[in-house]
């Protein structure tokens, strides 16, 4: 079965560092990638996919990610944090099983930003 | 684009009643939407995928007699907690599907906190 794995529940930066969320998924077949925000008590906002093509994909607030099929990784960055990036992320992607229907979540990556 | 909205966004009730909640895709169809449940400082939970005109399809143990799912149109799906109870207090996101075969992705709505008392 599909599985996604985000090492680190928390991760902290101060404002102005760099931003590294890792997300490594299992699977034989090259799914679709997303990468999801979601702030206190509301539901998750699009950040940006993966689905054909570059590999390096940009997202919104300046966030980006790299497909590594070689590392079966997504790391999402942003090179310079800001307050407001504090908020949990969530790893996903498509399950080719489902006909690529059914999102499989990571556990989540809880970002916090220092001043 | 691809506004997906909830309501209510918050309901309390007592315990044995039911609660409906409504899922709209905004500015787009769906014909396909799905139904999540959230425990604090979890990930989500996939509960079932509702298929526009036809029954939905729940994942493993999820009782369907509880979760009633309808899909009656393509905006809107409603999900019935029905004689709800303290452990069926969560937080349950609804999402929909925009786009062609393979290529789709899920929008996410905000959120419905339920609180049964």
């Amino acid at each position: 079965a599909q599985s996604v794995t985000q090492l680190g529940s928390h991760v902290s930066v101060s404002e102005g560092a760099l931003v590294l969320l890792r997300c490594n998924y299992s699977s034989s077949v090259p799914p679709y990638l997303f990468w999801y925000v979601q702030y206190p008590n509301q539901g998750l906002q699009l950040l940006l996919k993966y689905t054909t093509g570059a590999t390096l994909v940009k997202g919104i607030n300046g966030f980006e990610a790299e497909f590594k099929k070689s590392e079966t990784s997504f790391h999402l960055t942003k090179p310079s944090a800001h307050m407001s990036d504090a908020a949990e992320y969530f790893c996903a992607v498509s399950d080719p099983g489902t006909g690529f229907q059914k999102l499989v979540f990571g556990t989540g990556t809880r970002l916090l930003v220092s001043p | 684009g691809a506004v997906v909205s909830q309501h209510p966004s918050w309901v309390i009730c007592k315990s044995g009643t039911s609660v409906k909640i409504e899922c709209r895709s905004l500015d787009f169809q769906a014909t396909t939407m799905f139904w999540y449940r959230q425990f604090p400082k979890q990930s989500l939970m996939l509960m079932a995928t509702s298929n526009e005109g036809s029954k939905a399809t729940y994942e493993q143990g999820v009782e369907k007699d509880k979760f009633l799912i309808n899909h009656a149109s393509l905006t809107l799906s409603t999900l019935t907690v029905t004689s709800a109870h303290p452990e069926d207090s969560s937080f349950y996101i609804c999402s929909a599907r925009f786009g062609g075969q393979g290529v789709a992705t899920q929008y996410f709505g905000p959120g419905t906190r339920l609180l049964v008392l």
